[in-house]
């Protein structure tokens, strides 16, 4: 079936370093690939996506490849902040139609 | 343009009670979704409207929970009576049908976090 797996947290990181979130989906057809992140208390907000092979998803800094090769939409952020503490998702929607799915979610935590 | 709009952001009830939450769309979007996110876990779709239709209600326990889409623009989720395990923050996400199977974008309200004690 369809799928999306990320990496487990929480990934504890320190103020500056480089990020990485695994991120691999199964899926039948071409879907698009998705980043949504969520900060403490607010509902889940857009932050990058992509939608066909090779395609570079960027924003605030994060950025993610559509490697349909690997079936993968790893996250990668070269210098993070305490502000990026956050839950992210990946999630994909199915090629003709609206229906979304959601990986479980990691949750970053950045310290000073 | 305004957010999607959710109300109450807190409720807490005993089980077998009743709970309703209330979303206002963005403007224009054709699209409605519910989702369930438990502690820990990925939004799980509840329940998905296209205007005032049913698209995918597939995984909403239909025993217990119910949602309408008035006039394709507000909508109502209700649960009764209600479970511990439906304990959650209930998510209510809106999208324009006009990059139909592409970059659809979800645009969600701040969520509506039920406690069944």
């Amino acid at each position: 079936g369809n799928s999306v797996t990320q990496m487990e947290g929480p990934v504890t990181l320190s103020e500056e370093a480089f990020l990485t979130i695994n991120c691999t989906y199964t899926a039948t057809g071409y879907p698009s690939l998705f980043w949504y992140v969520q900060y403490p208390g607010e509902g889940l907000q857009l932050l990058l996506k992509a939608t066909k092979a090779d395609d570079k998803g960027s924003n605030k800094g994060f950025e993610a490849t559509y490697r349909k090769e690997t079936t993968s939409f790893h996250l990668e952020k070269g210098s993070v902040q305490v502000s990026d503490s956050a839950v992210y998702f990946c999630a994909l929607i199915l090629s003709g139609t609206y229906k979304y799915i959601f990986g479980t979610g990691t949750r970053l935590k950045v310290l000073a | 343009e305004a957010g999607v709009a959710q109300s109450p952001r807190y409720k807490i009830i005993e089980k077998r009670q009743s709970v309703a939450f209330w979303c206002n769309p963005i403007s224009g979007h054709a699209t409605l979704y519910w989702y369930q996110q438990i502690l820990g876990q990925g939004p799980k779709l509840l329940i998905q409207f296209q205007n005032n239709g049913v698209v995918d209600d597939s995984q909403l326990p239909k025993d217990r929970f119910s949602a309408e889409r008035l006039k394709g623009v507000d909508s109502t989720l209700k649960i009764q009576p209600a479970k511990l395990e439906d304990s959650a923050v209930y998510l209510c996400a809106s999208s324009s049908d006009r990059d139909r199977g592409g970059a659809n974008v979800l645009t969600f309200g701040a969520g509506s976090r039920l406690t069944v004690l």
